[in-house]
């Protein structure tokens, strides 16, 4: 399967801890996006990162990029009980005529109050 | 908000129909893509159109079909629906095409249950 992976399935955690979720994946990408899905609803584009770099910013989020090891990880700070959702990344694949967007299996991360 | 408008947002048909999902694109994307969605296979690449030209498809079954119109809405039609087919259809828009750091948008998607 093409499908990366995303470690781990599940994370519980409570409010104001940091929660990490890793992401492996199998090709060179062009770039890395993470998105986040609240309960079978829509997918919320939260950062991208492009493979020539190492690590971004925004908000109370961190992502990191290491291409060697085809591996990212996001980190959320201070977490809220709003950040319950499932979290996804998704690779760009370097090269052909699209740039469709490979899913890992995603975290289901639960923040308790 | 993303910008990108799906319709419907359900849809419960019987096995052995057809239907179609509607697409709006993010105001001057030209990419639409289609993902599904399900309890099995997770997230997967259906099919993309850059300004009305099909430019790949990934795991989509013979069944289905899409295209891009000229305003570059999207439409996917389903047909010969099995049970199997329920699950949640995604459409995304970029700016553009491969190669380039463009975030893909999502739409809410449509739920389809088939009976």
């Amino acid at each position: 399967s093409q499908q990366g992976e995303e470690d781990p399935q599940a994370l519980s955690i409570q409010e104001g801890e940091n929660a990490t979720m890793n992401c492996s994946y199998k090709t060179s990408i062009n770039n890395l996006q993470w998105y986040r899905q609240n309960s079978g609803r829509g997918l919320v584009h939260l950062i991208l990162i492009r493979s020539n770099e190492r690590e971004k910013h925004s908000g109370r989020l961190r992502v990191t990029l290491d291409t060697s090891k085809k591996s990212s990880s996001l980190l959320i700070t201070a977490s809220r009980a709003a950040d319950t959702a499932s979290y996804f990344c998704a690779t760009d694949a370097r090269g052909g005529a699209t740039n469709k967007l490979i899913f890992g299996t995603g975290t289901l991360l639960a923040v308790q109050p | 908000d993303s910008g990108v408008t799906q319709t419907p947002k359900h849809l419960i048909t019987a096995t052995g129909q057809r239907v179609t999902l509607r697409c709006s694109p993010r105001s001057g994307d030209l990419s639409v893509y289609w993902y599904q969605q399900s309890l099995d296979q997770g997230l997967q690449f259906l099919i993309h159109y850059y300004n009305g030209e099909e430019r790949a498809k990934g795991n989509i079954l013979e069944r289905f079909s899409a295209q891009q119109f000229p305003d570059l809405h999207s439409e996917l039609n389903l047909s010969s629906l099995e049970l199997g087919d329920s699950a949640l259809y995604f459409c995304a828009s970029s700016a553009g095409l491969a190669g380039a750091y463009n975030e893909q948008f999502f739409g809410p998607g449509t739920r389809l249950t088939v009976l």
